[in-house]
């Protein structure tokens, strides 16, 4: 069965950092390119970050440029999404999904991310 | 970047109902699109993908129709188990990958 966990989320204030992880089990995970999908509180999706199976190929939305960083380990099935100078408007549930070529067909259970002072 | 609007963005059905959910993309992107059903407080869960393709272990009540700019999501007979916000997504062009805002799915 596929399982993506995510954790590392919380309360942070703006301006601060957050690492979340996502560890998948279930799958090679090695073989799968890799979303980051954000829902701010009563809204809709966001797609926030992409990693391709290799780590070749990133992108980012417009929106996290600049101050997020995603990446894998695929020897330990881990992604990370590393998000610094948070800003109110991070303020979502951060859900990891994977990607086979095309539509994300598995999601983890997502994890809150609380940007306040 | 493309846009994907949805409509309606909420309806009221009735158990039994006929409810169909339309995507248009702001340029073509062939069949490039995905349906997802989420429930409050849970993950995204992929009904559709290839605009048409039912994911395995969907029930049949759920089809996707449509390429190029329009699409549609149908499901022939409503059930009390899929009240939930539906979102189509397209991954034609990217980035960035674009859902659409949504279409809440309420008990009339």
């Amino acid at each position: 069965e596929v399982q993506l966990v995510e954790s590392g989320g919380g309360l942070v204030q703006p301006g601060g950092s957050l690492n979340l992880s996502c560890v998948a089990s279930g799958f090679s995970f090695s073989n799968f390119n890799m979303k980051w999908v954000r829902q701010a509180p009563g809204k809709g999706l966001e797609w926030v970050s992409y990693i391709s199976s290799s780590s070749l190929t990133i992108y980012y939305a417009d929106s996290v440029k600049g101050r997020f960083t995603i990446s894998r380990d695929n020897a330990k099935n881990l992604l990370y999404l590393q998000m610094n100078s948070l800003r109110d408007e991070d303020t979502a549930v951060y859900y990891c999904a994977r990607t086979p070529s095309a539509s994300p067909d598995s999601w983890g259970q997502g994890t809150l991310v609380t940007v306040s002072s | 970047d493309i846009q994907m609007t949805q409509s309606p963005s909420s309806l009221s059905a009735s158990v039994g109902d006929r409810v169909t959910i339309t995507c248009r993309a702001s340029q073509g992107i062939r069949n490039d699109l995905a349906w997802y059903q989420q429930k409050p407080g849970k993950a995204p869960k992929r009904l559709i993908y290839a605009a048409s393709s039912l994911q395995s272990g969907v029930p049949s009540r759920f089809s996707g129709s449509g390429s190029g700019t329009e699409f549609t999501l149908t499901i022939s007979s409503l059930q009390p188990e899929d009240f939930a916000t539906y979102y189509c997504l397209q991954h034609s062009t990217y980035p960035p990958w674009t859902f659409g805002q949504g279409t809440k799915v309420e008990i009339k």
